[in-house]
């Protein structure tokens, strides 16, 4: 079955810098564009950044355009996620999602704390 | 865009509960409206996709439409138990960015 597992979350400071990783298996994952999303404590869901098959398209929310970086590794089954000048508001769960039509498989999450 | 959901709805088991879910500017019809169910402590899981299409598993007390004329979607869930309590989120789409809707909080009485 599909299984999303991200990794790479934990606390760090203001200004600092971060890489997420999604674990992907149980489909073929090259043959998806993936995605991440968050969800800050108490909060509702707020879609990040997209990458196509092959990683020749991308797009990212205005929240995290020039900070983040989405990426991915076809040949490990792999997303990622670079984070930079990470502020307060951006602490939240981040997930890793696939993008078929709509986001049809979620993983259970890793959660970045930003604070000093 | 903006898509604007009511902050909780609550109802007894057995009962019916609609959520809408209003888009602020462009035509609801002009992509479509996805709507996730997440259970407390859990990850989001897809109980309607493109408006209305119910993904293998999900039980047939949910369904979702579109209304053009109030420019909303809305999910219904039909004879509520215990385990549909949860947050639901609609979501849609449109250049190349991907919106969810505030969040809906059901209670079950």
């Amino acid at each position: 079955q599909v299984q999303l597992v991200e990794s790479g979350g934990g606390l760090v400071k203001p200004g600092g810098s971060l890489r997420l990783s999604c674990a992907a298996s149980g489909f073929t994952f090259s043959d998806y564009y993936m995605t991440w999303i968050r969800q800050a404590p108490g909060k509702g869901l707020e879609w990040l950044s997209y990458i196509a098959t092959t990683g020749n398209t991308i797009h990212y929310a205005d929240s995290v355009k020039g900070r983040f970086t989405i990426s991915r590794d076809n040949t490990k089954n792999s997303l990622y996620l670079q984070m930079n000048s990470l502020r307060a508001e951006d602490t939240a769960v981040y997930y890793c999602a696939r993008l078929y039509g709509h986001f049809d498989n979620w993983g259970q999450g890793t959660l970045v704390t930003v604070s000093s | 865009f903006m898509l604007t959901q009511p902050h909780s709805v609550s109802e007894s088991p057995g009962k019916t509960v609609t959520i809408s879910c209003t888009r602020s500017s462009g035509s609801i019809a002009r992509n479509s409206v996805q709507w996730y169910q997440q259970r407390p402590g859990s990850s989001p899981t897809t109980v309607i996709s493109e408006n209305n299409q119910r993904p293998s598993g999900v039980p047939d007390r949910f369904s979702g439409s579109i209304d053009s004329s109030s420019n909303s979607a809305s999910l219904t869930i039909s004879g509520l138990k215990t385990e549909d309590e949860a947050d639901y989120y609609c979501q849609s789409y449109d250049s190349s960015t991907y919106i969810f809707g505030s969040g809906t909080k059901v209670t079950v009485l």
